[in-house]
């Protein structure tokens, strides 16, 4: 089943704690994208890649890093994460840009 | 990427047509009109995307206007699960980034 799947789905954590939320899909797709999506701002981009060792920032990116080393992973990294990065992510691929993008399922991720 | 108006919210009786109407009235000529729908914090599920013509696929049905200005996305027979927030995003070819920029979008709620 075609796919994008990211781990945790649910995480709760300490401020400064560094964390990895993982993404992959198994689609064989050039473009792969974060998203943040928060109460009364939709949905943000933080990342994305358009192939293997090509990334470049979005709308958001202050406070994340990303590495696109296979095709299928993209994934985005928190190194010290603050309270205000508590938040639904999202990430996404699609074949070319100008196509649909598929979404995971989104890791709620709280930070205390 | 033009700018897209849509209404708030809208009803619709389970088994009738949701026709969903959304404002672009500066999309440009390389410019696509995408919609997605989101089901309560889920990943965003793209629908059906067109530039001028009308398209339709085993979801639902795309009627944009002759001047290109706005749309209506329809769905033929809406269901309980129909229920969700539907998103009407307008994107050019030379987004490199493949941001797609989420508005407030239509709350649609299919009732019995």
């Amino acid at each position: 089943e075609a796919q994008v799947t990211q781990n945790p789905r649910y995480l709760i954590t300490v401020t400064g704690k560094k964390l990895t939320v993982t993404c992959s899909q198994n689609m064989n797709h050039e473009y792969m994208s974060w998203y943040r999506q928060d109460p009364g701002l939709g949905l943000r981009q933080i990342y994305y890649s358009m192939n293997v060792e090509v990334t470049d920032k979005g709308d958001v990116p202050e406070g994340y890093k990303v590495s696109r080393k296979e095709k299928r992973n993209f994934p985005l990294i928190l190194e010290s994460p603050s309270p205000n990065q508590t938040s639904l992510y999202f990430c996404a691929s699609s074949e070319l840009f100008i196509y649909e993008q598929f979404f995971g399922p989104g890791t709620r991720l709280t930070v205390l | 990427d033009a700018k897209t108006t849509q209404p708030t919210s809208m009803d619709c009786a389970e088994g009738r047509a949701a026709n969903l109407p959304c404002n672009h009235s500066t999309i440009s000529g390389n410019e696509y009109v995408y919609w997605y729908r989101q089901i309560h914090s889920q990943g965003p599920q793209y629908i059906i995307h067109g530039l001028k013509n009308n398209e339709t696929n085993e979801m639902a049905s795309l009627i944009i206007t002759e001047d290109r200005k706005s749309s209506t996305l329809i769905l033929p027979h809406a269901t309980l699960r129909d229920t969700a927030v539907y998103y009407c995003i307008v994107r050019g070819t030379n987004n490199a980034g493949n941001m797609l920029t989420f508005g407030g979008g239509t709350r649609l709620m299919v009732k019995p």
